[in-house]
């Protein structure tokens, strides 16, 4: 089956910096790639995803890139904010074949 | 816009015992999924059903079942409960032609003592 890693675990931006994580998936087959965000005991909310057949998207602040080549997509979000301070879970599926396998989470904490 | 409602929102029990938490999809989505996340962990997929038929399998227990009835809400059976078990368990729908943006409900979080 799929298996996604996440890397850093945990990230600590100065606020109005840069924030990056990076996701590695095994399933070469993985066509879809949402990014989810999570504040402590609330449900994933999404916040962006990219479909295999783009490389990057943007909206706003936030942007993702994939690599299909490398198996390799990621998180970027610019000018942080307090606001952004949450776990971050990216996570690969193959669309028509529903479910979501998560990467293990990045912590993401904003230093005003 | 309606989302994905879950009930009940927190629930506590003893071991050994049993416990059924509900899912209600938003309107006209055809697929739903259990996740359970235990602190500090990533969202473990269970089981999901589409148009009612059970399509995918995960890291469901033997002692875990459940089902998608004719109003296309879904419950989820825990039996024989263990303190393991405690959790958030999500629910999450999506519709098919719409390719997987699946939209999670608030979860209920079932703590065993």
């Amino acid at each position: 089956g799929e298996n996604v890693e996440q890397h850093p675990s945990t990230l600590s931006v100065q606020e109005g910096d840069s924030a990056v994580i990076k996701c590695t998936y095994s399933d070469s087959a993985s066509n879809y790639f949402p990014w989810y965000k999570q504040e402590l005991g609330k449900r994933p909310q999404l916040i962006i995803d990219i479909r295999s057949n783009v490389g990057e998207k943007k909206d706003q602040r936030i942007a993702v890139t994939l690599n299909k080549t490398a198996k390799h997509f990621s998180l970027h979000i610019t000018e942080t904010q307090p606001e952004d301070s949450a776990v971050y879970f990216c996570a690969a599926s193959i669309v028509g074949n529903e479910k979501l396998t998560f990467g293990t989470g990045t912590r993401l904490t904003i230093i005003p | 816009a309606a989302g994905v409602i879950q009930s009940p929102r927190h629930l506590i029990k003893e071991k050994r015992e049993t416990a059924t938490l509900k899912c209600y999809p938003i309107p006209r989505h055809d697929t739903v999924y259990w996740y359970q996340q235990g602190p500090g962990q990533d969202p473990q997929f269970l089981i999901s059903f589409y148009e009612k038929m059970q399509s995918d399998k995960g890291s469901i227990p033997d002692r875990f079942s459940a089902q998608q009835f004719s109003d296309y809400h879904s419950e989820l059976n825990m039996s024989s409960l263990e303190l393991g078990d405690s959790a958030l368990y999500f629910c999450a729908s999506s519709l098919r032609s719409g390719a997987n943006v699946l939209t999670f409900g608030a979860g209920s979080r079932l703590t065993v003592l």
